[in-house]
């Protein structure tokens, strides 16, 4: 157990949907990371937020938002759901912006 | 845009062997990570270099930095078959955070 907590493991869902994906960082982690992981475009970063406020934004479509509460978890919201939005979403953690990553267990969506 | 590329991307060895995983970045990198993905499974961290010229071992894995050269390699020593996964290096560019991952290399060893 990395200290970094991901729900759920997996998530069908259809075209067109919406879904939450959640992520609880390491006790005593201020910054918490999205990343997509699929197989044609690799890991790619999405969204970082540190201590509630965004800090920097990757690769991450206008139909994806997140948002990290004052209890430092964060949710990625995905919407209109396409078929190869398919992927694994990991969320990483850290103390602050230069103190190495821990990775959750990840979130295998599929878009059906 | 800084780019990372590793190669190669699919390595099958057997076991006993030596081999090398490369890893190249295209602009200046504060920290360059390695992790071990198994499959379906999260990203375990195997190293952290952190200034030119770095080597980090960790059993049969050794790793190595030259920001010169904007290189990073992975030695694998006396393969053996729990060594099998997805090896991916990223770059951490600077106060940027974020980190940038190559492609992964999956390695085979076969007894």
């Amino acid at each position: 157990d990395s200290g970094v907590t991901q729900t759920p493991k997996h998530l069908i869902t259809a075209t067109g949907q919406r879904v939450t994906l959640r992520c609880s960082p390491r006790s005593g982690d201020l910054s918490v990371y999205w990343y997509q992981q699929s197989l044609d475009q690799g890991l790619q970063f999405l969204i970082q937020y540190y201590n509630g406020e965004e800090r920097a934004k990757g690769n991450i479509l206008e139909r994806f938002s997140a948002q990290q509460f004052p209890d430092l978890h964060s949710e990625l919201n995905l919407s209109s759901l396409e078929l190869g939005d398919s992927a694994l979403y990991f969320c990483a953690s850290s103390v602050g912006s230069r103190d190495g990553y821990t990775f959750g267990s990840g979130t295998r969506l599929t878009v059906v | 845009e800084l780019k990372v590329e590793q190669n190669p991307l699919f390595l099958s060895m057997q076991e006993g062997k030596n081999y090398t995983i490369y890893c190249n970045y295209s602009t200046t990198s504060d920290r360059l990570y390695w992790y071990r993905q198994d499959p379906g499974k999260s990203l375990e961290s195997l190293f952290v270099l952190l200034s030119n010229g770095a080597v980090k071992q960790e059993g049969r894995l050794m790793a190595s930095l030259d920001t010169k050269a904007r290189l990073s390699t992975l030695h694998i020593t006396a393969a053996v078959h729990d060594l099998s996964a997805t090896y991916f290096c990223a770059s951490e560019p600077g106060a940027g955070n974020m980190l940038t991952f190559g492609g992964g290399t999956r390695l085979m060893v076969k007894p």
